[in-house]
């Protein structure tokens, strides 16, 4: 099945550094959406991406939509350390809609 | 307006008693969603509901767990016979159809 592989898988990082992480697969998705889980709480969407080679941001948060819409990015600019958390992209399953979610990137910043 | 909410928050059991775990959609959505996560770890998926379809019920671990969804809403999720092995954060989404999904806060399962 469709499935989403995210990197890194963690990253630790300093204070005003810029952060970059992706999702990739060897299928084609039509909608990628990027979540984040702060620490006992449920994951909450970030930034929503529905055409190929979109670009959306949200305050210090950019995703993008790849052209081959087999993968996307986000970046972080200028982290602080409320962005600790884990990054989890998903997209639906071409077949069902189901939402198939990526394994998550930990990240962790050091102020 | 209200997102979706699950109770309880905080669940301990002895293994082998049986748990209902909550969940109240949005209103309106047509999708269910249920996750088990462990500590640190990603999402795995438990089992998808869309309007009247059949559910989705591949990611159930065993047959200790069934779900069920009443009159297109509230949803429960029921363990059997709990294990230590399933002591984790059981997560509930919902979504319009295909749409982003959005999360309740979870409940933490921990058998004793």
């Amino acid at each position: 099945g469709q499935q989403l592989n995210q990197s890194p898988q963690s990253m630790f990082i300093q204070e005003g550094e810029d952060v970059s992480m992706n999702c990739t697969s060897s299928s084609i998705f039509n909608t990628w959406l990027w979540y984040k889980q702060d620490p006992g709480e449920g994951p909450v969407l970030l930034i929503a991406l529905y055409k190929a080679g979109e670009l959306t941001s949200n305050g210090r948060l950019t995703a993008q939509f790849g052209i081959t819409r087999k993968d996307s990015f986000l970046n972080i600019s200028a982290s602080i350390p409320s962005d600790v958390g884990i990054y989890f992209c998903a997209g639906p399953s071409y077949n069902t809609g189901k939402l198939i979610f990526g394994q998550g990137t930990t990240l962790q910043v050091k102020p | 307006g209200a997102g979706v909410s699950q109770s309880p928050s905080n669940k301990v059991t002895e293994k082998g008693k049986d748990v209902e775990l909550r969940c109240d959609p949005i209103s309106g959505h047509t999708a269910l969603y249920w996750y088990r996560q462990s500590l640190g770890q990603g999402l795995e998926f438990l089992i998808y509901f869309q309007g009247n379809s059949a559910p989705d019920k591949s990611g159930l671990p065993s047959d200790r767990f069934s779900a069920e969804r009443t009159g297109g809403s509230v949803s429960t999720l029921t363990i059997q016979r709990t294990q230590q092995e399933d002591s984790a954060v059981y997560l509930c989404a919902s979504s319009f159809y295909q749409n982003e999904q959005f999360f309740g806060p979870g409940t933490r399962l921990t058998v004793l």
